[in-house]
């Protein structure tokens, strides 16, 4: 079966320092990688994908992803974080049947916290 | 391109009561999936339509149910409703057709059930 571990329930960085969230999933066959982020109140914004291809991907708001196949990792990175980027970050992982649909497993999330 | 539009946002339930959510996907999108969202369980799947039928189900019981129109638009239903239903319910909405190989699932805001 498909689940996700996101080993961290929280974490505060400074505004301006890197930002490194860390995911490893679990799954048979290639994985579908998401990551959504989710602000008080609100739905889950799609962040970045990873279907295929190269292992670095990149997405919104200055983020990037690297799949690690050899450690079922698909790590969450931006350079200088912002105060705005403060919300919660889930990472999941989707099967593609071949009848086309994604059930996505989420990870239980990683709360990011900024500091002035 | 309006995203996935999900009503009401907000509601409060009375326990055995019942309550009918709305989702209506992005223009084109042919599959909707639900999912529940609670502080102690996290993220969970709950169904999914494609062209008006259930493709597939989460482990959930037969209190909850959907259904999705000709239009694509979908209505989740959740019967006899207990305080544990205290959730967020966010409706997902992808193009859900095996020609898209790697679909992408977009999220509404979701709808908070309280129920008292």
């Amino acid at each position: 079966a498909q689940s996700v571990t996101q080993p961290d329930i929280h974490i505060t960085v400074s505004e301006g320092a890197s930002l490194e969230l860390r995911c490893n999933y679990s799954y048979g066959a290639t994985p579908y990688l998401f990551w959504y982020v989710q602000s008080p109140g609100q739905g889950l914004q799609l962040l970045l994908k990873y279907f295929s291809g190269d292992t670095l991907v990149q997405g919104i708001k200055g983020f990037e992803a690297e799949f690690k196949r050899s450690q079922s990792s698909f790590n969450l990175r931006k350079p200088s974080v912002h105060w705005s980027d403060a919300a919660e970050y889930f990472c999941a992982v989707g099967a593609l049947p071949n009848t086309g649909f994604q059930k996505l497993v989420f990870g239980t999330g990683t709360r990011l916290l900024v500091s002035p | 391109k309006a995203g996935v539009t999900q009503t009401p946002r907000y509601l409060i339930k009375t326990r055995g009561q019942q309550v009918t959510l709305s989702c209506s996907p992005i223009s084109g999108h042919r599959s909707v999936s639900w999912y529940q969202q609670t502080p102690g369980q996290g993220l969970q799947f709950l169904f999914e339509y494609f062209s008006e039928t259930q493709r597939n189900k989460g482990n959930f019981p037969g209190r909850f149910s959907g259904r999705q129109f000709s239009n694509s638009r979908s209505e989740m239903n959740v019967s006899t409703l207990e305080l544990g239903d205290s959730a967020l319910y966010l409706c997902a909405s992808s193009p859900g057709d095996r020609a898209f190989s790697g679909n992408t699932i977009y999220f509404g805001e979701g709808s908070w059930l309280t129920v008292v």
